[in-house]
């Protein structure tokens, strides 16, 4: 089991859905992330939290919108996806520093259909 | 030319072969260098970093950097049917940030066959 736990670990949602995806950690980190992973790809990053303040949006539609409500939790509000969204998303959390590992949650499972 | 390539294999060994693993990248700035293991369905796992060049050891598992070559390897040693997953390098501060955007890897898919 890991220390970044993600809730659902599946889901399946059409297109005029609205969803959320929930990630929490309790290592007392104040870094946590959002990447994207499609199929046999390596994870893309969309969006860094530092401080519980938004501070890497890599240019991501606003179909994405996150949320940090406190340094435990990290939400991803999901509204209007394509299938071309469809993918495993991964939330990540780390320390504040010039270096500090990532460690990933298992991810949720997204499909669009 | 991508910050960092890695060979996507896949690479099939027998159990008990040593594997190694390489990445390139293409900024000499670059100090920290990290390993993660990536099993079907889960998240990507931390194996190990490493700092500027040099080698780290970890039981079965060795993190080599060669910063003159820009390389980057990780060897597996007896290698075992668990060991069977997608390894991908990561260099946090790829991209020009700093902490937070790990440039991966294509990530290298490895099958050990008993």
């Amino acid at each position: 089991d890991t220390e970044v736990t993600q809730t659902p670990k599946h889901l399946v949602m059409g297109m005029t859905n609205k969803k959320s995806l929930k990630c929490e950690q309790h290592m007392g980190h104040r870094a946590m992330y959002w990447y994207k992973q499609k199929a046999k790809k390596p994870p893309e990053l969309m969006f860094v939290y530092s401080y519980e303040k938004l501070s890497i949006n890599e240019s991501v539609p606003s179909r994405f919108s996150p949320e940090c409500p406190n340094s435990s939790l990290l939400n991803l509000h999901l509204h209007a996806l394509q299938p071309e969204d469809s993918a495993l998303y991964l939330c990540a959390s780390s320390q504040v520093r010039v270096f500090s590992p990532l460690h990933f949650g298992n991810g949720t499972r997204l499909t669009v259909t | 030319q991508k910050e960092v390539e890695q060979d996507p294999g896949p690479l099939s060994v027998p159990e008990g072969a040593i594997v190694s693993l390489n990445c390139t990248y293409s900024n000499s700035a670059f100090q920290y260098f990290m390993w993660y293991r990536q099993y079907s369905r889960k998240g990507p796992e931390l194996l190990m970093y490493t700092y500027s060049s040099g080698n780290k050891e970890d039981g079965r598992f060795t993190a080599q950097v060669d910063k003159s070559s820009k390389y980057i390897s990780l060897f597996i040693r007896d290698s075992q049917p668990s060991d069977s997953a997608t390894y991908l390098c990561a260099i946090p501060g790829a991209g020009g940030t700093s902490y937070g955007k790990l440039t991966f890897g294509q990530g290298t898919i490895l099958t050990v066959h008993p």
